[in-house]
């Protein structure tokens, strides 16, 4: 069965530095999403990207985040300027439509800030 | 706003004993409803989902939810747990009136006794 990947599993990264997660969505779909849960929370939404540009975020992706669709298979999250409770695990996600068609997750980043 | 609560942060059993998660939903147009389960390390796998017809539906791994739209509940249930069954579990909630984008509870962190 087709998979969402991400990589790195785990990134390490100094406050203030940029760092970048990337994920590779199921080849078909067209739905991109990204995912954060800090640890023990719930899974909260950031962002959604469909045709080439953003159709929602959530007031957590302000603008240190920014996501990107490089190329027919990336689809990237950056965070500019990092902080500590940037600290999380983030999830991507994709999906072949909205409202029933469910989301597919990755195994997510974690993603520790010193 | 949309909003799903899971009243449980911890629920212990026994291998072999039935199980029930409780979750709730505020109200909206009509909801689509998921579980999805998440082992430790890995990301978000969907249990099932619901969006119409009958309102028991069947999912992976011997589990099932029932849609009950007088209570707001989608209740996860499963007859007899299985050791592997210790994971993170989460409901989720998505309206075809508005934003697509499901809104998660907090996950009830399910622990199997032998």
């Amino acid at each position: 069965e087709p998979e969402v990947t991400q990589t790195p599993s785990h990134q390490v990264t100094q406050m203030g530095q940029e760092v970048i997660l990337r994920c590779v969505p199921i080849s078909n779909h067209l739905y991109f999403y990204w995912y954060r849960q800090i640890l023990g929370q719930k899974v909260e939404f950031l962002v959604s990207f469909y045709n080439n540009e953003i159709s929602e975020k959530s007031e957590i992706f302000d603008d240190q985040f920014s996501v990107e669709r490089p190329d027919g298979s990336n689809f990237t999250l950056k965070i500019r300027s990092t902080k500590l409770e940037d600290s999380a695990m983030y999830f991507c996600a994709s999906s072949p439509g909205q409202g029933h068609q469910p989301q597919h997750f990755g195994d997510g980043t974690r993603l520790s800030i010193l | 706003a949309q909003s799903v609560t899971q009243p449980d942060i911890h629920i212990t059993v026994s291998e072999g004993a039935s199980l029930e998660l409780r979750c709730n939903y505020s109200y909206g147009a009509t909801p689509y409803l998921f579980w999805y389960v998440q082992s430790p390390g890995q990301g978000l796998q969907l249990l099932l989902k619901y969006f119409s017809g009958d309102t028991l539906v069947q999912g992976i791994k011997g589990f099932e939810a029932e849609f009950k739209r007088s209570q707001s509940s989608f209740n996860l249930r499963k007859p007899s747990v299985h050791w592997s069954d210790a994971a993170e579990y989460f409901c989720a909630v998505a309206y075809s009136g508005g934003s697509y984008i499901p809104t998660f509870g907090r996950g009830t962190s399910l622990i199997v006794h032998p």
